[in-house]
């Protein structure tokens, strides 16, 4: 079955720098990839995603790119703010709606 | 517009109970999926459903059992509970179910058996 890796597990930056946060995947067959960012005591709340046929997509300080040659897919976040420090959640999904996560990054950005 | 909502939003429960939780997708929303988060971990895969029938399963025991009624909502069950079931289940729904379309999730029952 589909198996998502992400790195890193924890990323520190400071306000204002970029942060990236890549994901290899296994099953060619995946054509969907959302990334979720999950706060304290809440469910994750989608942020952007990109589907097989797109390389990237852009919204605003965020952008996903995708390689499905090399079967990964990286979130680019620019200019980062405090209120952007939470746990981020890569996926991937291959036919019906079973979303496979990776295993989170824990983004800090400090003041 | 409400989101998902679940209910409860916590929950405590001993070894050997069952519990069923609740789940209302967005109005409009035909497609429900359940998801378990342990702490530290992603959400896994347990169940979907689109207008009543179980459309996917994850690997989970049989004593996790779910089923949609004609309102779309949901019930997610779990009999004879150990303590590997605390965790954070999560439902998420979708317009038809279809493998891109977008899931949306809601706030989530937290569970712990003792």
């Amino acid at each position: 079955g589909e198996n998502v890796e992400q790195h890193p597990s924890t990323l520190s930056v400071q306000e204002g720098d970029s942060a990236v946060i890549k994901c290899t995947y296994s099953d060619s067959a995946s054509n969907y990839f959302p990334w979720y960012k999950q706060e304290l005591g809440k469910g994750p709340q989608l942020i952007i995603d990109i589907r097989s046929n797109v390389g990237e997509k852009k919204d605003q300080r965020i952008a996903v790119t995708l390689n499905k040659t090399a079967k990964h897919f990286s979130l680019h976040i620019t200019e980062t703010q405090p209120e952007d420090s939470a746990v981020y959640f890569c996926a991937a999904s291959a036919g019906f709606q079973k979303l496979v996560f990776g295993t989170g990054t824990r983004l800090l950005v400090s003041p | 517009d409400a989101g998902v909502t679940q209910s409860p939003t916590h929950l405590i429960k001993t070894r050997g109970q069952h519990v069923t939780l609740r789940c209302s997708p967005i109005s409009g929303h035909k497609s429900v999926s359940w998801y378990q988060q342990v702490l530290g971990q992603g959400p896994q895969f347990i169940f979907q459903y689109y207008e009543k029938e179980e459309r996917g399963r994850g690997n989970f025991p049989d004593r996790f059992s779910a089923r949609q009624f004609p309102n779309y909502s949901s019930e997610l069950n779990v009999n004879a509970l150990l303590l590997g079931d605390s965790a954070l289940y999560l439902c998420a729904s979708s317009f038809r179910g279809q493998g891109s379309e977008t899931q949306y999730f809601g706030p989530g029952t937290r569970l712990l058996v003792l």
